[in-house]
């Protein structure tokens, strides 16, 4: 089992759809939860992160993590075509490694 | 902008023949990283450095070699490339221990 893991998709939704984003964890041990969007042929960019459980808001994205159930999702409120990208998770533990796991990504596509 | 620079962005090299992929950052981040990202795949590191300290991850092959000749910039070496090898090669930077990763636009290599 992945420590990380992340439908690839292709999500494929109309333009102005609410899009949920998953991934699910093994290791307890991650405090740090953060989502990467990934354009074409370009380097991920830090979209969001939160800190341990709870939620996040800026703008039309939301993060969620659950602890409990080792799941986070990212919401994407009135989606746009320019949030066609590859959205992938990354989490990382506190006070030990500092260095991320990442998910494979899910390719979203947001048609007009 | 500070940002992470990725030379070149497009590399074609012959099984075998040694290739050197570039980064440069102006983000003055004491922390760089190679990744290696593959279709639907996640990032996999390859090595960081910690300052001048350097971290290779356990499975990377001896094919790859890194070098950090000063702050700003950082090296991938891959002395004898296979079809294998041929990907994404992506550089990020960081400050210390901080999760935040900034990528640089990636460097795509064929392997003919």
């Amino acid at each position: 089992q992945k420590e990380v893991e992340q439908d690839p998709g292709p999500l494929s939704v109309p333009e102005g759809a609410i899009v949920s984003l998953n991934c699910t964890y093994s290791n307890s041990a991650f405090q740090y939860f953060m989502w990467y969007r990934q354009y074409s042929r370009k380097g991920p960019e830090l979209l969001m992160y939160t800190y341990s459980s709870g939620n996040k808001e800026d703008g039309r994205f939301t993060a969620q993590v659950d602890k409990s159930s080792k799941y986070i999702s990212l919401f994407i409120r009135d989606s746009q075509p320019s949030d066609s990208a590859t959205y992938l998770c990354a989490m990382a533990s506190s006070g030990g490694s500092y260095i991320p796991t990442f998910g494979r990504g899910t390719s979203l596509i947001v048609h007009p | 902008d500070a940002m992470v620079i990725q030379n070149p962005r497009y590399q074609v090299t012959q099984f075998g023949k040694p290739v050197t992929l570039s980064c440069s950052q102006t983000l003055n981040h004491n922390v760089m990283y190679w990744y290696q990202q593959k279709s639907s795949q996640a990032p996999k590191l390859l090595f960081h450095y910690y300052d001048k300290d350097f971290n290779n991850e356990a499975d990377t092959p001896d094919n790859f070699q890194s070098r950090r000749p000063n702050t700003s910039f950082c090296f991938l070496d891959i002395r004898s490339p296979g079809l294998g090898d041929a990907a994404m090669y992506l550089c990020a930077t960081s400050v210390d221990s901080s999760y935040e990763q900034y990528f640089g636009p990636g460097t795509r290599l064929t392997v003919t």
